[in-house]
């Protein structure tokens, strides 16, 4: 299994371009998120999905949108990039249960010049 | 709603010697707690986490964290660390109900540990 996988590895993008970030998990999990990483900062959710064809705001969303319109995938979209939005992105999924910990991708590193 | 606070930003530490990364959490309902923790240039790993029953819980390398409500607290220890506990470690918590298995992270703690 290749657990949660997240392309591109890296990205350099001018302000005002756009850009989507895919993220593939072949764990049958329901629950898939998109967090942003900031030194100093933790993570923080930008949106979630808790099942195919649904999304939902997290703690960060303005300025992405996010699409799950198969159970495997879950889209980060960068509509406008800014400066601001430089960041490493991270992808995770999860079973159902709370209790289960949160499977994690290997990022996505994003400068906005 | 949930927040985390890790206490300390940076944790210098030399090898052999024992450590220890605090982690308070403040919420309004009973919690599951998580650590993970992020090796240089990858993702997030669980380390351990405490949902009910025994407070002390341990993970295979070595790490163990006792949750104590009272203090709200859930730090996270290792008598003797080695070289290749160096990485960022994130406590994490959890309030159940319909928060759709969201985490609430801390702000992290990097540990390095000097040879």
């Amino acid at each position: 299994n290749a657990g949660v996988t997240q392309t591109p590895k890296f990205r350099v993008l001018k302000t005002g371009q756009s850009m989507t970030l895919l993220c593939a998990q072949d764990m049958n999990h329901e629950y898939m998120y998109w967090y942003r990483q900031d030194p100093g900062m933790g993570l923080r959710l930008i949106h979630y999905s808790v099942g195919e064809g649904t999304t939902a705001k997290g703690e960060v969303p303005d300025g992405y949108n996010v699409s799950r319109l198969k159970k495997q995938n879950f889209l980060l979209g960068l509509e406008s990039a800014a400066p601001s939005q430089t960041s490493v992105y991270f992808c995770a999924s999860s079973s159902t249960s709370g209790s289960d910990e949160q499977y994690f991708g290997p990022g996505t590193r994003l400068t906005v010049t | 709603a949930q927040s985390v606070t890790q206490l300390d930003s940076q944790v210098p530490v030399f090898e052999e010697a024992p450590v220890e990364l605090r982690c308070n959490y403040s919420s309004s309902v009973s919690v599951y707690l998580f650590w993970y923790v992020q090796y240089p240039n990858q993702g997030l790993q669980l380390l351990l986490k405490y949902l009910s029953g025994s407070t002390l819980v341990e993970s295979i390398n070595g790490f163990e964290a006792e949750f104590n409500k009272s203090q709200t607290s859930f730090h996270l220890r290792k008598p003797s660390v080695h070289i290749s506990d160096t990485a960022e470690y994130f406590c994490a918590v959890y309030a159940g109900g319909t928060s759709y298995g969201k985490l609430t992270f801390g702000q992290g703690t990097i540990l390095t540990v000097h040879p």
